[in-house]
């Protein structure tokens, strides 16, 4: 099975200053038709999960545009500029390029 | 749209139970769905997909023991849940399509005796 390693497994962030979320796979993520099946979902606290990312960098409807997602390969990163209060929680890459399809083990956000 | 799980609850281990997940808004049987669970103060463990042509996926730790499918005519999908262990204690989601794009709010399952 794919293993998804994030770090660091948590983070504290001066709101205003960058965030840089890393996700490395055991295997690379690039399926058969080129496109590359990662994903990023934050999960505020007592909520369910959300969509942020799609196949790499792609922000899905309403996601602000300081959630930049980047990588290639074995490598991802997520990158929040201008860290706001509503960012905390915990974020998750998920990788749906190989069966069985797994998450990483996440990364909590807080606010110095 | 809307994804509204049901059917969980508490069972002993060995027992089997069926989740539910009804769903509106949109055009179920145009959308794969998963199901995910989160065990209690962890992270998120993916459990199984299935397409909208009824093809399906599974994780390694509940292949041969959970069953995932689905009725377009009810607009539901469900997970059968057998030979439940302690580890599989856990909230239940079921997320639409392959993006997991919207979610439901979860089902708790408590495996104890």
């Amino acid at each position: 099975d794919v293993v998804l390693t994030q770090s660091p497994v948590s983070l504290s962030v001066t709101l205003g200053d960058q965030a840089s979320i890393s996700c490395r796979s055991s295997q690379s993520l690039e399926y058969s038709d080129g496109n590359t099946y990662l994903q990023w979902y934050l999960q505020k606290p007592g909520q369910s999960p959300h969509v942020l990312i799609y196949k790499i960098s792609n922000r899905f409807s309403g996601v602000p545009n300081r959630f930049i997602g980047s990588g290639s390969g074995t490598d991802f990163t997520l990158k929040i500029s201008r860290v706001e209060p509503e960012d905390l929680g915990v974020y998750f890459c998920f990788q749906a390029t190989h069966d069985p399809f797994t998450f990483g083990s996440g990364t909590k956000l807080e606010i110095k | 749209v809307q994804l509204v799980e049901s059917g969980g609850g508490l069972v002993q281990p060995g027992k089997s139970l069926k989740l539910s997940c009804s769903a509106s808004g949109f055009t179920f049987s145009s959308y794969g769905m998963h199901w995910i669970r989160q065990p209690p103060g962890k992270g998120l463990d993916w459990v199984a997909y299935i397409s909208s042509s009824s093809g399906t996926v599974y994780a390694d730790a509940v292949k041969g023991r959970f069953t995932i499918s689905r009725d377009n005519a009810k607009n539901t999908l469900y997970l059968q849940l057998n030979s439940l262990k302690s580890e599989d204690t856990a909230i239940y989601y079921c997320a639409r399509g392959g993006v997991m794009d919207a979610w439901g709010q979860g089902a708790s399952v408590t495996v104890s005796s």
